[in-house]
């Protein structure tokens, strides 16, 4: 298995501009996670998702991000419109038990955004 | 509410040094400490898990529910060790939600 994948792995865009962030977690995981990673905040979770169900997006830091896994291999995070305080890396993962409950996340390579 | 403060954002040492990375928790009922590690142009992955009581690459940490904190130790640092190093906790009741630390960026010098 290639782990999990996302894409882009860069992306610069201009203020104002919508933002797709796209993961497929590992096959047979049944739950994804979003984390934003910046140099002051470090991890911070956005959403994360059971079973193609949204658990917990208490993390969204807005209306302008919101996420979506229509199904089991696939999930996008949109901004829209997108600022500069949204420039970080994002992070997708994946884990094979209920939610992630043993505690093994396994982690894309990340997309970093960069908005002008 | 679940918190996880890693008061070091940076952390250098000399190679063979000990080494200890400090996290420290904040949850009212018991929780499981991990330690992550992103190693440079690798992904971040598990390194340890408290329940395990394990030792990987060297690394030890104990989970001390007095003083609420699950410090990283190692005896002796080797410039291999050198990478961000993140603290995270998963409550008993948030379904496995993986709430981690702000990150402790680790150097061995030679």
């Amino acid at each position: 298995d290639a782990g999990v994948i996302q894409s882009p792995r860069h992306e610069v865009t201009e203020m104002g501009q919508e933002v797709t962030l796209r993961c497929k977690p590992i096959s047979g995981h049944n739950s994804l996670f979003w984390y934003r990673q910046t140099m002051m905040r470090g991890l911070e979770l956005l959403i994360y998702f059971n079973n193609n169900v949204p658990i917990d997006d208490s993390g969204m830091p807005e209306d302008r991000f919101s996420a979506k896994m229509p199904n089991a291999s696939f999930s996008t995070l949109k901004i829209q419109p997108s600022e500069p305080r949204d420039s970080a890396v994002y992070f997708c993962a994946s884990s094979r038990r209920l939610a992630g409950e043993d505690g093994e996340l396994f982690f894309g390579e990340g997309s970093r955004l960069t908005v002008l | 509410a679940q918190r996880v403060t890693q008061p070091e954002k940076l952390l250098s040492v000399f190679k063979g040094a000990p080494v200890e990375l400090k996290c420290n928790y904040s949850y009212s009922g018991s929780p499981e400490l991990f330690w992550y590690v992103q190693y440079s142009r690798q992904r971040l992955q598990l390194l340890l898990r408290h329940i395990s009581r394990e030792s990987i690459k060297g690394f030890t940490a104990d989970l001390n529910k007095g003083e609420t904190s699950f410090h990283l130790k190692k005896p002796f640092a080797q410039e291999e060790d050198s990478a961000m190093y993140y603290c995270a906790l998963i409550g008993g009741t948030s379904y496995g939600k993986l709430t981690f630390g702000q990150g402790t960026i680790l150097t061995v010098h030679p």
